[in-house]
């Protein structure tokens, strides 16, 4: 089986542009997450997704956001983008919900100018 | 809120030796425990999982230890070879049973010295 796969790989935005990352999950896995990585924070959720609906989502602004497709796919966005949105953003899928055995794509390297 | 923490940031060992890294964790309502491995440049691989109705777990030359009393988790990797050099990070589901999704440590930094 092929692992999740996220694209692009990198990235590179100015402040107040919006961005958007996408994620194929594990072929049969129903459930998104996604999680933001930084040096000083470490693994942060985002938000999970379980069958095109958004089952959670973490303690970030509404500038986050993302979607889930009907073959299980999902992109997020970010708009406004700022300094501190500078990060790895992880994608992570699952057969079941409730962030048991999650696998990780390689991510999306963002770097905001 | 409640997070998951490790000891050390680093932890030095040589090739062939035993390593143990340890994590504590303060919500005792989490059920459901992973660590994960992390190389430069990968995502999180998924080495090992456990939930709280166990106290150890084992995988290929891997052990889980669940200590409930003292909410410690530890990872021990047998006959510690060039290629277990990465960050791990010990991870738990929360008193949401995962609806926060999960809370991840700092992570450990695994030096293997020749």
């Amino acid at each position: 089986k092929a692992g999740v796969t996220q694209t692009p790989r990198y990235l590179i935005k100015t402040r107040g542009q919006q961005v958007t990352l996408s994620c194929s999950p594990i072929s049969g896995h129903r459930s998104v997450s996604w999680y933001q990585q930084t040096p000083g924070q470490g693994l942060q959720f985002l938000f999970e997704y379980f069958s095109e609906t958004q089952r959670n989502k973490g303690n970030f602004p509404g500038r986050f956001s993302g979607r889930q497709f009907s073959n299980s796919r999902s992109e997020m966005n970010v708009s406004t983008l700022e300094l501190g949105d500078s990060a790895l953003y992880l994608c992570a899928s699952s057969e079941g919900t409730g962030g048991e055995k999650l696998f990780f794509g390689s991510g999306t390297q963002l770097s905001v100018l | 809120g409640e997070s998951v923490g490790l000891h050390l940031p680093t932890l030095s060992v040589q090739e062939g030796d035993n390593s143990i890294i340890n994590c504590a964790y303060s919500n005792s309502a989490s059920d459901y425990f992973i660590w994960y491995k992390q190389e430069s440049g990968k995502g999180p691989q998924f080495i090992i999982d456990i939930r709280s109705n166990m106290d150890k777990r084992q995988g290929q030359r891997v052990t889980v230890l669940l200590n409930k009393t003292v909410k410690h988790l530890s990872l021990q990797i047998a006959a510690t070879q060039p290629g277990d050099s990465a960050v791990y990070f010990c991870a738990e589901n929360g008193s949401g049973g995962g609806a926060d999704g999960l809370t991840f440590g700092k992570g450990t930094h695994l030096i293997i010295q020749p």
